[in-house]
This record gives structure tokens, sequence and C-alpha cells, in this order.
């Protein structure tokens, strides 16, 4: 079993639509978690970080940490063609190294 | 956020020739670098992992002396991938983690590399 799922997709929702990318782990100790956009042919963004459980909201991105349940969720909301991306969960215990999910390729439709 | 940016952004070379690739911090001091490899859909394999000042060290079932990591200062770290093979042909792209902001950890652009 890994230490990080992600359902690889491929995902295809219309424009506007509310996107759930999802992950679950296995480790109990992952404090960090992080999401990543990635353009084809270039390096993951950074687009959001969580401590704990609990939500974070930036603009039209939400993220939502459960612990208890070893789950995680990015949503997009209003979502564009312009978010079409391979979207990455990450996670961390302490100072260790970022473990990554596979990665979920998303397309949105015009 | 802060930037990372990655030279060359791709780069042929000829088997058995030696390659680098530069890896800088532009805007904080990056005490922690990391090198990936990523093949085509699929995740990033983290290769390495380099404090400024120390030895790197390598995740298991990647080769040391194949793959040179020199990170000897706060802003720039460098690959040199040696005797380069077309299997060695792929993605790399380096990371880069300040040490007072642990949360956070930045990716360069990404260096294709080509070997024939």
């Amino acid at each position: 079993q890994k230490e990080v799922e992600q359902d690889p997709g491929p995902l295809s929702v219309p424009e506007g639509a509310i996107v759930s990318l999802n992950c679950t782990y296995s480790n109990s100790a992952f404090q960090y978690f992080m999401w990543y956009r990635q353009y084809s042919r270039k390096g993951p963004e950074l687009l959001m970080y969580t401590y704990s459980s609990g939500n974070k909201e930036d603009g039209r991105f939400t993220a939502q940490v459960d612990k208890s349940s070893k789950y995680i969720s990015l949503f997009i909301r209003d979502s564009q063609p312009s978010d079409s991306a391979t979207y990455l969960c990450a996670m961390r215990e302490g100072a260790q190294k970022l473990v990554f999910g596979q990665g979920t390729r998303l397309t949105i439709n015009p | 956020g802060a930037v990372v940016s990655q030279h060359p952004s791709w780069v042929i070379c000829k088997s058995g020739t030696s390659v680098k690739i530069e890896c800088r911090s532009l805007d904080f001091q990056a005490t922690t670098m990391f090198w990936y490899r990523q093949f085509p859909k699929q995740s990033l394999m983290l290769m390495a992992t380099s404090n400024e000042g120390s030895k790197a060290t390598y995740e298991q079932g990647v080769e040391k002396d194949k793959f040179l990591i020199n990170h000897a200062s706060l802003t720039l770290s460098t690959l040199t991938v040696t005797s380069a093979h077309p299997e060695d042909s792929s993605f790399y792209i380096c990371s880069a983690r300040s040490g007072r902001r642990l949360n956070e950890q930045y990716f360069g652009p990404g260096t294709r590399l080509t070997v024939t």
C-alpha cells in the first residue's frame, strides 16, 4: 500500500463546475499537507498548504484536511479552462521529505 | 510565493558526456534543496536531499557517483549527470525550502534532459 493514494484520473468537467480532488494517506504522523498544480512540462506550483485538520480558503480554492479519516481534499469553485493541469497532493511529517500522491489530471472544458 | 530558477530548461547531450543543471533560489535562502526526477505522466521521484554545506543524502537506488549534487551556497545547488546514458533522459526538477518556513517548498521549472 502506498503511503499516499490519489486517483490519477483523468478528470474532465465543464467550465464553471465545482471540482473535488482527494487524497488518502496511511501515515498518521503526517502534519503538513500541500496541494501543487503542475502544468505540462513545468515544475509544480504550490497552491495551498495546511497544518493539521481544518479548512483553508484562498480565492476559488479550498483545502480540507480530516486527520481522523486520513483524507484531504482540494475544491475548486467556478472552474476555468486555465485550471486544466495535474494536481498533486503532498504531505510531510515534521521536517521530513514530502511524500507525493500520483497526481490527478484535470481538464476543464469550455 | 518564492521563485526557484533552473538552468538550462532543456539540454541535449551525447552518451558518455556529463551535463550540469543549476538550481537557484532567487528571493530566499534555501537551507535545503531537493532534486526530483519525473517520467511522463508520473509523479515526482525524489533523488536526493541536500543541506547547504553538507553532503547530499541520496534515496535508495539512486547512484551518488552518477548524480553528483553540490549545494555550495544558500541560493545555489547543482546536479551533474555523469557519463550520461539514454536511460537518463528525463525531466529533472529541483526544489528549495527555507529553514524558517518549512511549510513552503518551492519548485523550479524543470530541466528536460535528452541523451542521444
